[in-house]
This record gives structure tokens, C-alpha cells and sequence, in this order.
């Protein structure tokens, strides 16, 4: 079956770096997508790794390793308004991991 | 503004009963999607729809239906056979590709009253 798997909660302190794993099982392998969720609101789209390595957006990066079926979100710099979910997704029919609950201490 | 637009916000639905809820989008996305999201649970996918007139199940597809008789257009029922209905309802769209990821709408919370 398909699956992706990621941590469900994860602390970090306000101006640190946190990083968001997430291994993935899918049928027809395109990529690996980010999207982050603040609470009762929709899901917004933060990156996608089509290829091996580390693509840098701002704040936030992400890693993808095809051959581990494997990748990251890093979060530099953390800010209060950071505190959300994010979820990993991936596969020809998208789907997503549950969710890792990101908690930002002062 | 390009976005994708679902109403109402908040549904209430007496058991028994079917229920529809709206997705329109003005992206001249051709794909369009239907999730929902259960407390702390990811994304389930439900309905998918590639093209206009053509649509696919996803995985918990069972006890809704969808349409898709407009490209802006992807409105979801759900039915009284859909036993747990209570939940958070997302649309989303994309174009072809995956780079740009997908867009979703604001959400409906459907609740079984």
C-alpha cells in the first residue's frame, strides 16, 4: 500500500532550525510536496523536490533522497507564526502524510 | 484574484439526509480534488477529476458523489450512506505537473446533527 510517514508533533524553540522528516511509500514516484496547515485553515503549498538534494525557499527547505524514499523540511529561524502543521505528500493520486504538529516555545 | 472558492463554511446535516457542497475555482485549473481531513488526521482523498465530463474515485470514496460538468465547477455530495460524515471538506485544484502544487480552497466543516 501506500504511505507516508512523519513524526506527529515536534517542539522547537522561537529562532532556532527544526527539521521535519518524512519517508514515503507511493506508487509512481513524481516528487515529494510540502504544505503547511495553521489551525482551521486550508493547506498552502511550500515546495516540491522533483530531484535528489536541497531546494532553499526563505526561511524554509526542503530535501528529497529517492534512493532512501526520504526527505526533509527545514525550518530556519523560527518564528512564532511558524506554529501550524505540515504535511509531506506525494504519489500520482496525491496523498498525504497525517501531519507533523509544529510547536514553537518563546 | 485567481482562487478557489467553497461554501458554505459551516453544514449541518440531519442524518438521513443528502447534502452538497460547492468548489468553484477561476485558475483554469484542469484538476480538481476532493479531501477530507478527520482531528489530527492527514488528507484522505475522495474524488479526483483530471478533465471536464470525467472523474475518478479516490480512496474513501464511498457514500459520496461528485460532478464535473464545468472546468470551474466540482461540487461534492454526500449522501446518507455516508455513515461518518462529520468532517473537514477541502477542494483543491492544480495545473498539469506537480511543481506549482495544489491550491486549496477555505473549507467546509460538515456536522451530523
Amino acid at each position: 500500500g501506500q504511505s507516508l510517514e512523519q513524526p506527529s508533533e515536534v517542539t522547537a524553540v522561537e529562532g532556532a532550525i527544526v527539521q521535519i522528516n518524512c519517508t514515503y511509500q507511493t506508487s509512481g514516484f513524481y516528487g515529494l510536496s510540502w504544505y503547511q496547515q495553521h489551525d482551521g485553515g486550508a493547506p498552502t503549498f511550500l515546495s516540491y523536490n522533483a530531484l535528489d538534494g536541497l531546494e532553499e525557499t526563505g526561511r524554509f527547505s526542503s530535501f528529497l533522497s529517492r534512493s532512501d524514499s526520504y526527505g526533509y523540511l527545514l525550518l530556519q529561524e523560527l518564528q512564532m507564526k511558524d506554529s501550524a502543521s505540515y504535511f509531506c505528500a506525494a504519489g500520482d493520486k496525491i496523498i498525504f502524510g497525517k501531519g507533523t504538529r509544529l510547536h514553537i516555545l518563546p | 484574484d485567481g482562487g478557489i472558492t467553497q461554501s458554505p463554511k459551516y453544514l449541518f446535516r440531519k442524518e438521513g439526509q443528502n447534502v452538497t457542497l460547492s468548489c468553484e475555482q477561476n485558475l483554469n485549473h484542469d484538476a480538481m480534488y476532493w479531501y477530507r481531513q478527520d482531528p489530527g488526521q492527514g488528507l484522505r482523498l475522495i474524488y479526483y477529476s483530471q478533465i471536464v465530463n470525467d472523474f475518478q474515485k479516490g480512496d474513501i470514496a464511498e457514500g459520496y458523489s461528485v460532478s464535473r460538468e464545468k472546468k470551474e465547477s466540482f461540487p461534492l455530495t454526500v449522501t446518507s450512506a455516508q455513515k461518518n460524515p462529520t468532517a473537514f471538506y477541502l477542494c483543491a485544484s492544480s495545473p498539469p505537473g506537480h511543481q506549482a502544487g495544489y491550491t486549496f480552497g477555505s473549507g467546509t466543516r460538515l456536522t451530523v446533527v
